[in-house]
């Protein structure tokens, strides 16, 4: 059974400050990496996709890879409060994508 | 770029009516297509894979015979949820991956959210 772990939260941050989400995951032949964002009641959003190890900069947002961990994860700097959304992390093999639980932040004005 | 869009946005219907939702790709062609399911607060729940052309492949779990699927084009995949109960009452959404072994990221719709009565 494949899986990819998040901590559920909530985890709730002040504005301004740095949102740290963590995910790790199972399958060690997984490929491509995922973080989505979505708000409640709507669809997922595609924020960063990671391929290889290391960091991953794309404005507010930095995904960090490393595979010989498991491990990748997204932070949020100078979070915002419309940045408060559920966090998927997706880790993908082929065509195969699994989902985590999503990790529910909160980023308080 | 990369827009799914899918229709109905909200569904409604008496029980033992089939349902049908769309999921199309409206600027690039998406050779294979993706349906899940939500329940509140919960996670994606991956339903089945849509390649064009071809026959769905159901997770497991998954009645193929109630939730029908067909993905007759590049850009249309279809899910009929046929004698629908109170129980498939859910938040269903697709996403599409474009054609092209490079292009790895899923691009999602906006969801319907069917409720059986």
């Amino acid at each position: 059974q494949k899986e990819v772990e998040q901590n559920s939260g909530p985890l709730s941050v002040p504005e301004g400050a740095i949102a740290s989400l963590n995910c790790t995951y199972s399958d060690r032949v997984s490929q491509s990496f995922f973080w989505y964002r979505q708000y409640s009641g709507k669809s997922p959003e595609l924020i960063m996709s990671i391929y290889s190890n290391g960091d991953k900069e794309d404005g507010r947002f930095t995904a960090q890879l490393n595979k010989a961990s498991q491990y990748v994860s997204l932070l949020i700097r100078d979070s915002q409060p419309s940045d408060s959304a559920t966090y998927l992390c997706a880790v993908k093999e082929n065509n195969d994508m699994r989902f985590g639980a999503g990790t529910r932040l909160t980023v308080k004005p | 770029g990369a827009v799914v869009s899918q229709h109905p946005s909200r569904v409604i219907c008496k029980s033992g009516t089939s349902v049908k939702i769309e999921c199309r790709s409206l600027d690039f062609q998406a050779t294979t297509m993706f349906w899940y399911r939500q329940f509140p607060k919960k996670s994606l729940m991956l339903m089945a894979t849509s390649n064009e052309g071809s026959k769905a492949t159901y997770e497991q779990g998954v009645e193929k015979d109630k939730f029908l699927i067909n993905h007759a084009s590049l850009t249309l995949s279809t899910l009929t949820v046929t004698s629908a109960h109170p129980e498939d009452s859910s938040f269903y959404i697709c996403s599409a991956q474009a054609a092209g072994a490079s292009y790895n990221e899923q691009f999602f719709g906006p969801g319907t959210r069917l409720t059986v009565l």
